[in-house]
């Protein structure tokens, strides 16, 4: 199957810091999606990016589309606590299956 | 709105046990499908459903059976259960079956077996 690698798994960063985290896959995907999953919790969708190229931004979130439709980055600026929590990249075609990236794992110090 | 809602929390089983893990929207999604999340392999499909009375198998659909009888609800079956099968469970239900409509997730199951 498809397959996206996440990077880094984990990261451990200091409060006020930016972050930023990316997926990359072998194969082409037509959307990307960024999630959130704070403990305990279900992954909540943070960002959809539909276009090759897109560079789309939630309050403090930045993603962006790579244009070879093979990669796509986040970015957190000046992270807070609650931004504690893991994140998943994930890859979308035609026939609805999305294929998620192993996650990225984020702690914050204050 | 509760959304996607998953029974129960927490599990023990062991092995050889089965036991049905509960999923149910209020969304009126057509379209809901059962995840497992091991550490540092993501969200893995394990079976997946377009509509009431249909299922499809997903990446991981070994020692899982599912039904869908109402667009509400999609219960997740394990027949035999395995040391293997230790996993957090997330449903998840789309409005539309298209990549393009959001997954929502319910706050899943954690599921372990001795």
């Amino acid at each position: 199957g498809q397959q996206l690698n996440q990077s880094p798994q984990s990261m451990f960063i200091q409060e006020g810091e930016d972050v930023s985290m990316n997926c990359t896959s072998s194969s082409i995907f037509n959307t990307w999606l960024w999630y959130k999953q704070d403990p305990g919790e279900g992954p909540v969708l943070l960002i959809a990016l539909y276009k090759a190229g897109e560079l789309t931004s939630n309050g403090r979130l930045t993603a962006q589309f790579g244009i070879t439709r093979k990669d796509s980055f986040l970015n957190i600026s000046a992270s807070i606590p609650s931004d504690v929590g893991i994140y998943f990249c994930a890859g979308g075609n035609a026939g609805n299956m999305l294929t998620f990236g192993g996650g990225t794992r984020l702690m914050v110090k204050p | 709105n509760a959304g996607v809602t998953q029974t129960p929390k927490f599990q023990v089983l062991k092995t050889g046990q089965s036991m049905t893990l509960q999923c149910a929207q209020d969304m009126n999604h057509e379209y809901m499908s059962w995840y497992r999340q091991d550490p540092g392999m993501g969200l893995r499909l394990i079976h997946y459903s377009v509509g009431a009375g249909i299922t499809d198998q997903g990446e991981v659909p070994n020692g899982y059976n599912v039904s869908r009888s109402t667009t509400e609800d999609f219960p997740l079956r394990l027949l035999s259960a395995a040391p293997s099968q230790t996993s957090v469970y997330f449903c998840a239900s789309q409005s539309q079956v298209s990549y393009n409509s959001p997954l929502h997730f319910g706050n899943g199951t954690r599921l372990t077996v001795t």
